[in-house]
């Protein structure tokens, strides 16, 4: 049971590019999201998907593109990347628990030149 | 809209109880919950308090007075290896999770 796995860990691009993060989930869980972390900002919520077959955008979601491609997966692209993106990005799912206890990846730092 | 505020920064000494505050504003509240996240690690999920009083689970403990729309996570026996960031994050009706900016808890010998 591997939980919430994020591919790849680090990342540098030139400004203009684009690259696709991915996110995949073995617990089940409907709910999955994307955030991104900065210093002193906490994390912000980029977009997330309630359940398989819709996506809605969260507080930062401009310059970000998303896709469930199924139950397990949720993927983040970013199309044109600019250095305001450099950030850690995280990927979590939730499942129906008590708690609403959320599962997070390990993060995929990105650096944006 | 929603909104979290915690302080940025809280030093205490190994051995001694931290608590860190959390309050919030939101419409539709359902409960406040705690992560803690280490220097280049993921957040994970701590406690949870959807009734007012207290949650205990081992050295940890949180606190939620919806009335005060108020939480404070309560740390003891500090050791080393609780320096971390702590967040605290609001549930509210269907809407994701809003997460405070977190505070950073130093423990120094």
């Amino acid at each position: 049971n591997a939980g919430v796995t994020q591919t790849p860990k680090f990342q540098v691009l030139k400004t203009g590019q684009s690259m696709t993060l991915q996110c995949a989930q073995d617990m089940n869980h409907n709910s999955m999201y994307w955030y991104r972390q900065d210093p002193g900002m906490g994390l912000r919520l980029i977009y997330y998907s309630a359940s398989e077959g819709t996506t809605d955008k969260g507080e930062v979601p401009n310059g970000y593109n998303v896709s469930r491609l199924n139950k397990r997966e949720f993927s983040l692209r970013l199309e044109s990347a600019a250095p305001s993106q450099t950030s850690v990005y995280f990927c979590a799912s939730k499942g129906g628990g008590t708690y609403n206890e959320q599962f997070f990846g390990p993060g995929t730092r990105l650096t944006v030149l | 809209g929603q909104s979290l505020e915690q302080p940025s920064e809280v030093t205490a000494v190994e051995g001694a109880i931290v608590q860190i505050n959390c309050t919030y504003q939101t419409s539709g509240f359902y409960g406040l919950s705690w992560y803690q996240q280490h220097d280049g690690g993921a957040p994970t999920f701590l406690s949870y308090n959807g009734l007012d009083g207290l949650e205990e689970t081992g050295r940890f403990s949180s606190f939620l007075s919806r009335s005060d729309s108020y939480g404070y996570l309560l740390l003891q026996e500090l050791q080393m290896k609780d320096s971390a960031s702590y967040f605290c994050a609001v549930r509210s009706g269907n809407t994701p999770l809003v997460f405070g900016k977190g505070t950073r808890l130093s423990v120094i010998a």
